[in-house]
Order: structure tokens, then sequence, then C-alpha cells
């Protein structure tokens, strides 16, 4: 089974504090994606990486940055953490081929900034 | 631009009663086209997955989607409903060569047993 793991479960930081999310995948996945998850918005791309060391916006880029070291670890980061990103985040991952483009999730991260 | 419409926001059914969400996309090209769920508590996961083929897919817990391409429509049914299946429920399509799923907003069912 695939799993797709977060660092937390719950994170609750104050307005302006640096905020590093970790997602860590086990089946050699090349994408990873980070979304986050708001009520009546659906999930929202923030950034994804097809390979190590590379990284593409997604649609709510700004506030976020992200890093990609290793294949198996996508890291999120708010660089100055705003009471506007209270948000679940979900973590993905998914290979690239024609007929597998499943993307699997992790468990989320309800951030909760003060 | 790919979008998808999901047309039902929150729908409320009583068990035993038969499900049909409606998704519509929009993209020209060939479509990978996915149902993904998300139980209260719990992440979400793939229902069901159309690539090509038979535009008729089964997926879990008795859950079926129709790919009718003259429509750009990809509905999920389930002919009799569990109080187990209230959940979240997304529709998300992929088309051509993009990397990203693009995602409908969700459809939040509630079944009363």
């Amino acid at each position: 089974d695939v799993k797709v793991t977060q660092s937390s479960r719950y994170l609750v930081k104050r307005t302006g504090e640096k905020v590093f999310l970790e997602c860590v995948q086990d089946m050699d996945h090349e994408n990873m994606f980070w979304y986050r998850q708001d009520p009546g918005l659906g999930l929202r791309l923030i950034y994804f990486s097809y390979d190590v060391k590379m990284k593409e916006k997604g649609d709510i880029p700004e506030g976020y940055s992200v890093s990609r070291e290793k294949k198996e670890r996508f890291s999120l980061i708010l660089e100055s953490a705003s009471t506007n990103q209270t948000s679940m985040y979900l973590c993905a991952s998914s290979f690239w081929t024609r007929t597998n483009r499943v993307q699997f999730f992790g468990p989320g991260t309800r951030l909760t900034v003060l | 631009a790919q979008s998808v419409s999901q047309h039902n926001h929150h729908v409320i059914l009583s068990e035993a009663a038969s499900l049909e969400l409606g998704c519509n996309y929009s993209y020209g090209g060939t479509v990978n086209l996915f149902w993904y769920v998300q139980y209260p508590g719990q992440h979400l996961q793939l229902l069901l997955k159309y690539f090509s083929g038979d535009p008729l897919v089964k997926g879990i817990k008795g859950f079926e989607a129709e790919f009718i391409k003259s429509k750009f429509s990809f509905n999920l049914r389930k002919p009799s409903v569990q109080w187990s299946d209230t959940a979240e429920y997304f529709c998300a399509v992929n088309g051509g060569n993009n990397r990203k799923l693009i995602w409908g907003l969700g459809t939040s069912l509630a079944v009363n047993p």
C-alpha cells in the first residue's frame, strides 16, 4: 500500500512564525503536491514538484515556498505565517504514466495561525 | 483552461435511496477522470478512475461512474446508499500532459439512517 505521511496532524503557530510542513511518500513517486483544503473552496494547489529540486507554482503559491531535496520528501514552508493561512494542508504523490496518475493523499495537517 | 463543475454542493438522502452526483469538465482532448471520497476525519482516497476503454467504471463500495464524452460528463452513481456513505465527494480531471489534477469544489453527502 502506498503510504503518504505528514509530520503533524495538528499545528498551532503564531503570526509571523516560519512554519515547516513535511511530507514523505514511500512509493518512489515522481510527483508530489501540496494543497490546502477550505470549506466551500475544495482543494487548491499550492505547489507541486515533478522531480528532486524541481518545483512549479500551483494556483495559490503566494506566501508559501517548497523544498524537495530527496525524492521521497516534499516540504511546504510558510515564510511568515498569517491568520489567513489557517487551513487544512494536504500532501499527495503520484506516478506519471499514461495509465497511472492517481494521487495518493496523506492524512492532512490542520494548521491554526493565531 | 481546464475546469470541473460539480452540480450539487450538498445532498441529503435517506438510506436505500439512489445517488447520482454530477460532474462536468471542460477539456477538448484525452482525459483521465477521477472520483475521490473523504469520509469524516479520514484522508482523501480514490473511489474510482477512468483512463480508457469501457466508459462505465466500477469502484469501491458499490459506486460506479459513467464517462459520456459527448456531454463532457463523469457522473457518480450508487443504487442504494448507506449511512456509511456520508462523506465529501470530489471529481477531478487530468488532461493531456498536465501533471496536475483539476478539482471540482466537492459535494457533501449526508445519509440519514
